[in-house]
């Protein structure tokens, strides 16, 4: 079966980092998204992985290793307004995304 | 990247009546659209693949009577919950996919349904 793990909650402190980690088993791989989903809203994209490697977008970078079947998302300089689910999700052989249960992040002052 | 438009973005509506939500795409010629439904603290679940000029294709335990998705056109897809019930309260989201070379998903803004 497709399996994407990632914990359920974490906590960070303003200002400070956090890798959020994520590990899957697909039918295939054509790349690993990650989004941020505030409560009751739609997901917003935040990065797309197909080459392992980390990729660098500002505050946040994301990072693949396909051997490991393994990606996280490193967030830095935490705002308050960082608090947020972040869902892990993987396009598998037939381009279908897979999805994880996602990870709520709770930023403290 | 691509816009797409949901409407409407929260609804609540009687126990036994039917609520449509549509989904545009403004500016992308969706030939795939994906309908998901979100229940308080959970993720993503894909209810149905709709594809443009036909039937749509609904994962396991997904009523196709109960949820009917039209895909008429390239720029609109529409998910009709019929008879709703309040176990059908849920966060409805659509995405439309890119092209195989540009393969980010894009969503509307989600339907929140409450039926009371």
């Amino acid at each position: 079966g497709q399996n994407i793990d990632q914990p359920t909650e974490m906590t960070a402190t303003e200002g400070a980092i956090v890798q959020i980690n994520c590990t899957y088993q697909t039918s295939g791989f054509n790349g690993l998204f990650w989004y941020q989903q505030h409560a009751g809203e739609a997901p917003t994209f935040l990065s797309y992985n197909v080459l392992d490697g980390l990729e660098e977008k500002g505050r946040f970078s994301s990072f693949l290793s396909r051997s490991k079947g393994y990606s996280y998302l490193l967030l830095k300089e935490l705002q308050m307004k960082d608090s947020a689910s972040y869902l892990c999700a993987v396009l598998d052989s037939n381009y279908q995304l897979i999805w994880g249960a996602g990870t709520k992040l709770i930023i403290k002052p | 990247g691509a816009v797409v438009s949901q409407h409407p973005s929260w609804v609540i509506c009687k126990s036994g009546t039917s609520v449509k939500i549509e989904c545009r795409s403004l500016d992308f010629q969706a030939t795939t659209m994906f309908w998901y439904r979100q229940f308080p603290k959970q993720s993503l679940m894909l209810m149905a693949t709709s594809n443009e000029g036909s039937k749509a294709t609904y994962e396991q335990g997904v009523e196709k009577d109960k949820f009917l998705i039209n895909h008429a056109s390239l720029t609109l897809s529409t998910l009709t919950v019929t008879s709703a019930h309040p176990e059908d309260s849920s966060f409805y989201i659509c995405s439309l996919k890119g092209t195989v070379e540009n393969t980010e998903a894009f969503f509307g803004q989600g339907t929140r349904l409450t039926v009371v």
